[in-house]
């Protein structure tokens, strides 16, 4: 149990054009949900705490603008890179922990290469 | 403030010995602590975690930590290293009670495995 899956888990695209990641509960209802960002030989840097039905909570640092993530459903988070830039390139990772638990399930993360 | 130290960046062991990566933390509150493991390009799994039960905490492929409160460690060991052991391990704190994302991640400790 505990499955979170991302979609898609490569994508490279041109400098200027947007990109969507999807991050999916696969066998339990998520009320919250998280993004990292994790750069080469580095840790994960959460980014933004993505609640269901209500707007995101960005870390400070973290343009809201540029990351759009979006939760529309218990099982479902977008995030959003708008005018992807190469120093967007990085690996995005989602979480999701079950309700009343602290422990984090992590998806298989989003490799990102911005041309 | 909560903080966490992964003593060595890397650990380099040869196949059948034993295996030890150290991690220190600081936290104001009863923590709760996590050992994720991450392979090349892959999402992080979950080994094991401490949520203030046993103080020695077995985890999945053979691995363990003890929860040492006098000495402020969470030190993750396995008798006999394989092969396939050879990833990015992360040691991690958060604490009862405190906001859901607030997980403070160690910058990581690689290990490699020598046949």
């Amino acid at each position: 149990g505990a499955v979170v899956s991302q979609h898609p888990s490569w994508v490279i695209c041109k400098s200027g054009t947007s990109v969507k990641i999807e991050c999916r509960s696969l066998d339990f209802q998520a009320t919250t949900m998280f993004w990292y960002r994790q750069f080469p030989k580095q840790s994960l840097m959460l980014m933004a705490t993505s609640n269901e039905g209500s707007k995101a909570t960005y870390e400070q640092g973290v343009e809201k603008d540029k990351f759009l993530i979006n939760h529309a459903s218990l099982t479902l988070s977008t995030l959003t890179v708008t005018s992807a830039h190469p120093e967007d390139s990085s690996f995005y990772i989602c979480s999701a922990n079950l309700a009343g638990e602290e422990t984090q399930y992590f998806g298989p993360g989003t490799r990102l290469l911005v041309l | 403030a909560q903080s966490v130290t992964q003593l060595d960046s890397h650990v380099s062991v040869s196949e059948g010995t034993p295996v030890l990566l150290r991690c220190n933390y600081s936290s104001s509150y009863s923590p709760s602590l996590f050992w994720y493991v991450q392979h090349p390009n892959k999402g992080l799994q979950l080994l094991l975690k401490y949520t203030s039960a046993a103080t020695l905490v077995k985890g999945i492929n053979g691995f363990e930590a003890e929860f040492k409160k006098s000495e402020t460690s969470f030190h993750l060991t396995k008798p006999s290293a394989h092969m396939s052991d050879a990833a990015e391990y992360f040691c991690v704190v958060t604490w009862y009670g405190g906001s859901q994302g607030n997980l403070i991640f160690g910058k990581g400790t690689k290990l490699s495995v020598k046949p």
